[in-house]
């Protein structure tokens, strides 16, 4: 009964394919955050879209790649990971300033 | 940058006993404090948040405490239940226009013992 649906649930990808995660909300929050979290360790932020616009990448590698194509939007384009790239993939959403994130469950990435 | 320390890393409690988890923080600039709850497996989920204009925040069996001079904030359950059990996530937000950039704890496991 999640408000931020990713897409999809799991995802195991060799070194050399490439794929997108993707997640939706329709909630009207205009800020959506990619967030990387390893077993045990807290989320850790990838990118933030504020108004469909990149405003934080965190140095993220280039194999890692954001689109939002609208508000309601937005991808991870995957390709050529690391084994070390296997991680949950958080997606939230906030109303912006003074709002709390809401998070989708997530996108669990194997790479072999 | 914002630096978030939570102590500590694990904690065992018997049901009806309270659990305190306690975080601290860097950036003054800091205004909006959360704490998320994250289920084995699952998403975390925002349980309760305080603002820096406030020092205290009560709901239900769950508070949370501020103090802004120290920069500390803690996490307060009464009356702890085995559903309790989960990883807990403090997290200090400064703004940033339209959106957020929080930084998280380290997190608490948190077991309650039957």
């Amino acid at each position: 009964d999640t408000e931020v649906t990713q897409t999809p649930k799991h995802l195991v990808m060799g070194m050399t394919n490439k794929k997108s995660l993707k997640c939706e909300q329709h909630m009207g929050h205009r800020a959506m955050y990619w967030y990387k979290q390893k077993a045990k360790k807290p989320p850790e932020l990838m990118f933030v879209y504020s108004y469909e616009k990149l405003s934080i990448n965190e140095s993220v590698p280039s194999r890692f790649s954001p689109e939002c194509p609208n508000s309601s939007l937005l991808n991870l384009h995957l390709h050529a990971l690391q084994p070390e790239d296997s991680a949950l993939y958080l997606c939230a959403s906030s109303q912006g300033r003074g709002s709390p994130l809401h998070f989708g469950n997530g996108t669990r990435l194997t790479v072999t | 940058g914002e630096n978030v320390e939570q102590h500590p890393s694990t904690l065992s409690v018997q049901e009806g006993d309270s659990a305190v988890i306690k975080c601290t923080y860097s950036d003054s600039a800091s205004n909006y404090f959360p704490w998320y709850k994250q289920e084995l497996g699952k998403r975390p989920q925002l349980i309760i948040d305080i603002r820096s204009n406030v020092g205290e925040k009560k709901d239900q069996r769950i508070a949370v405490t501020l103090n802004k001079t120290a920069k500390h904030f803690s996490l307060h359950i009464t009356e702890t239940q085995p559903e309790d059990s989960a990883v807990y996530f403090c997290a200090a937000r400064a703004n940033s226009g339209g959106y957020q950039k929080v930084t998280f704890g380290t997190g608490t496991k948190l077991q309650v013992i039957p």
